[in-house]
């Protein structure tokens, strides 16, 4: 089954302990990207990589790093995770190139940090 | 740069009726998607139905249907004989052509839809 396979589904963590969220496509995909969502705000981009390391900043990048030394994997890490970190936090892949495909999302992980 | 603005938060529809979510965007392209995706309470992202702008025909998926009005930039989805399980938040998005960096799928804020019974 084509799926974007993200972890934890649920997390809360205290201030400054680092965490990574995981993410991982069996489409092979070569664009994947990072997404928050929050209440009235809708989903907002955090980071997208276009290929294996190739990665850039997203609309609300601060406090995140990615990488992707593999084409199906790209972590999202939390170095130092604040409290307006708490969020819901999608994956999503897609095929590059020119085209309108939509994305696969992961299933989500709901951050707390306290 | 690209918006896209939903300026319902919240609907409400009875059962078996229809509903109408509205979407505007902004973008100075002549080429581009657009999409409507709901999520349920189970947080997944379910694409429900997508348009090219190049298109003048609107796109239909069997109880959903959009008003594609490309001049007017709006793009509404309107969900016909309403059931429970239609009750989510419907998020409308735009993604550029080009592909690159541009892939960027532009979310609006959404719009919570409750079926009543």
């Amino acid at each position: 089954e084509a799926q974007v396979t993200q972890n934890p589904r649920y997390l809360i963590t205290v201030t400054g302990k680092k965490l990574t969220v995981t993410c991982s496509q069996n489409m092979n995909h070569e664009y994947m990207s990072w997404y928050r969502q929050d209440p009235g705000l809708g989903l907002r981009q955090i980071y997208y990589s276009m290929n294996v390391e190739v990665t850039d900043k997203g609309d609300v990048p601060e406090g995140y790093k990615v990488s992707r030394k593999e084409k199906r994997n790209f972590p999202l890490i939390l170095e130092s995770p604040s409290p307006n970190q708490t969020s819901l936090y999608f994956c999503a892949s897609s095929q590059n190139g020119q085209g309108g495909w939509g994305y696969t999302f992961g299933s989500g992980t709901r951050l707390t940090v306290v | 740069a690209q918006t896209v603005t939903q300026s319902q938060p919240e609907m409400s529809v009875q059962e078996a009726e229809t509903v109408t979510l509205s979407c505007t965007y902004d973008t100075s392209e002549s080429d581009y998607y657009l999409f409507w995706y709901k999520q349920p309470p189970s947080r997944q992202m379910i694409l429900v139905i997508r348009q090219e702008a190049y298109k003048q025909q609107n796109a239909t998926e069997n109880r959903f249907s959009v008003n594609f009005q490309k001049a007017a930039k709006s793009f509404s989805l309107k969900i016909s004989d309403s059931q429970l399980g239609d009750a989510a938040m419907y998020f409308c998005a735009y993604r550029s052509p080009y592909g690159g960096a541009t892939n960027k799928l532009i979310f609006g804020t959404g719009t919570l839809l409750a079926v009543q019974p």
